[in-house]
């Protein structure tokens, strides 16, 4: 299966700031998905990012303060823009793997807002 | 749109007990069906995957998982667990290859010595 690797694994922000998240597979993956597990909940969708085209956004979500792009078919980033405390969770890449049709995820970047 | 319910918040075992976490999900088509762990600290791993074929899946560390389609459900089941089994256990669903997961919010597995 693909290995992500995803950082910063972990990183401490002021509020008003903003904090880029790299996912980096290796290998080529058509789809790749950005999802937020706030603290004590489950994993929720933020966006899809494919190759060569805008991300999708899920409701909830926008492209303003959640940035993405996908510039290559092994890597993408993830900005979490303009900061506040609520915005402290973790965040995953995933992938899925054509053929295989496994799905993989990053070990995820833990963000605390102060 | 798809969902998926987990019974359980939270349950607490004791070790060489046997686990059951309940998972119903709500998706009219065809779906692919996970199991996921979360480690205290760890990132997400994979424990079974269902897509088509025998229902009944058997995943890592003793874990299985049996599908029943009448009834929505894929039920995570081990027959007795350990203490290094405590950790989140997260059901999630899609609608096929390059779909998005949908999560269920989760069960923790307290497992004492």
């Amino acid at each position: 299966s693909a290995v992500i690797s995803q950082k910063p694994s972990r990183d401490i922000c002021q509020r008003g700031t903003s904090l880029t998240i790299q996912c980096q597979v290796d290998s080529q993956v058509t789809m790749m998905f950005w999802y937020r597990q706030q603290p004590g909940q489950s994993l929720t969708l933020i966006a899809t990012a494919n190759q060569g085209s805008e991300a999708t956004y899920e409701s909830g979500f926008v492209i303003d303060k959640f940035p993405i792009s996908r510039p290559n078919l092994t890597f993408s980033t993830l900005t979490v823009s303009n900061m506040s405390p609520e915005d402290s969770s973790i965040y995953l890449c995933s992938v899925a793997e054509q053929g295989a049709q496994g799905y993989t995820f990053g070990s995820g970047t833990r963000l605390t807002v102060v | 749109a798809q969902s998926v319910s987990q019974h359980n918040h939270h349950v607490i075992l004791s070790e060489a007990a046997s686990l059951e976490l309940g998972c119903n999900y709500s998706y009219g088509g065809t779906v692919n069906l996970f199991w996921y762990v979360q480690y205290p600290g760890q990132h997400l791993q994979l424990l079974l995957k269902y897509f088509s074929g025998d229902p009944l899946v058997k995943g890592i560390k003793g874990f299985e998982a049996e599908f029943i389609k009448s009834k929505f459900s894929f039920n995570l089941r081990k027959p007795s667990v350990q203490w290094s089994d405590t950790a989140e256990y997260f059901c999630a669903v899609n609608a096929g290859y390059g779909q998005n997961f949908v999560f269920g919010p989760g069960t923790r597995l307290s497992v004492l010595p």
